[in-house]
């Protein structure tokens, strides 16, 4: 079955930094998404991306942040001047149209700021 | 606001035992969609079962079940002859159906199958 995949799984890196994480969403599918999950807190919605342009954000995605599809396949999303509190279980997902059609998640990328 | 609020944080069921995990939620909304998914440790959030809201019918899948009130605003999950394989964090989710496209998670509970 075909799966979303995230890399890398683990990102440390230092505050004020740039990272960008990276996520190939399932090929026949339209909409892409990040969550994230700051520890024992609820999944948050961050952005939605459909036909290569930003669709939803939230107010969590300011500035700071921004979401690219540079190919045919990648998705990915840039955090430029990282925070202490961006540390969180980053979520990329991906879904074909339709409300009633789930989500399909990838493993997520464990961003840690220091 | 669209808020969705899962009261256990953690639970525990007895293999083979049947388990319930609470959700209750908040929109204005009447049109909307809504999720079970399973994460389990370390690994990604998969699809449990899903439930139209103008469907009354309760959704079911094998030994997984819902029970929705749609005037409680309430969608209970259902797990009947519990397996070591359950065990994950559950997170109830909806979606509207005309407005917007993102989901709404709740926080979650931690299910422990005890064999």
């Amino acid at each position: 079955e075909p799966e979303v995949t995230q890399t890398p799984s683990h990102q440390v890196t230092q505050m004020g930094q740039e990272v960008i994480l990276r996520c190939v969403p399932i090929s026949n599918h339209l909409y892409f998404y990040w969550y994230r999950q700051i520890l024992g807190q609820k999944v948050e919605f961050l952005v939605s991306f459909y036909n290569n342009e930003i669709s939803e954000k939230s107010e969590i995605f300011d500035d700071q942040f921004s979401v690219e599809r540079p190919d045919g396949s990648n998705f990915t999303l840039k955090i430029r001047s990282t925070k202490l509190e961006d540390s969180a279980m980053y979520f990329c997902a991906s879904s074909v149209p339709g409300g009633y059609s789930p989500l399909h998640f990838g493993n997520g990328t464990r961003l840690t700021v220091t | 606001a669209q808020t969705v609020t899962q009261s256990q944080p953690e639970m525990s069921v007895q293999e083979a035992e049947t388990v319930t995990l609470s959700c209750t939620y908040d929109t204005s909304e009447s049109d909307y969609y809504l999720f079970w998914y399973k994460q389990p440790p370390s690994r990604q959030m998969i699809l449990v079962i899903r439930q139209e809201a103008y469907k009354q019918q309760n959704a079911t899948e094998n030994r997984f079940s819902v029970n929705f009130q749609k005037a409680a605003k309430s969608f209970s999950l259902k797990i009947s002859d519990s397996q070591l394989g359950d065990a994950a964090m559950y997170f109830c989710a909806y979606r509207l159906a005309n407005t917007g496209n993102q989901f709404y998670f709740g926080t979650g509970t931690s299910l422990t199958v005890i064999p």
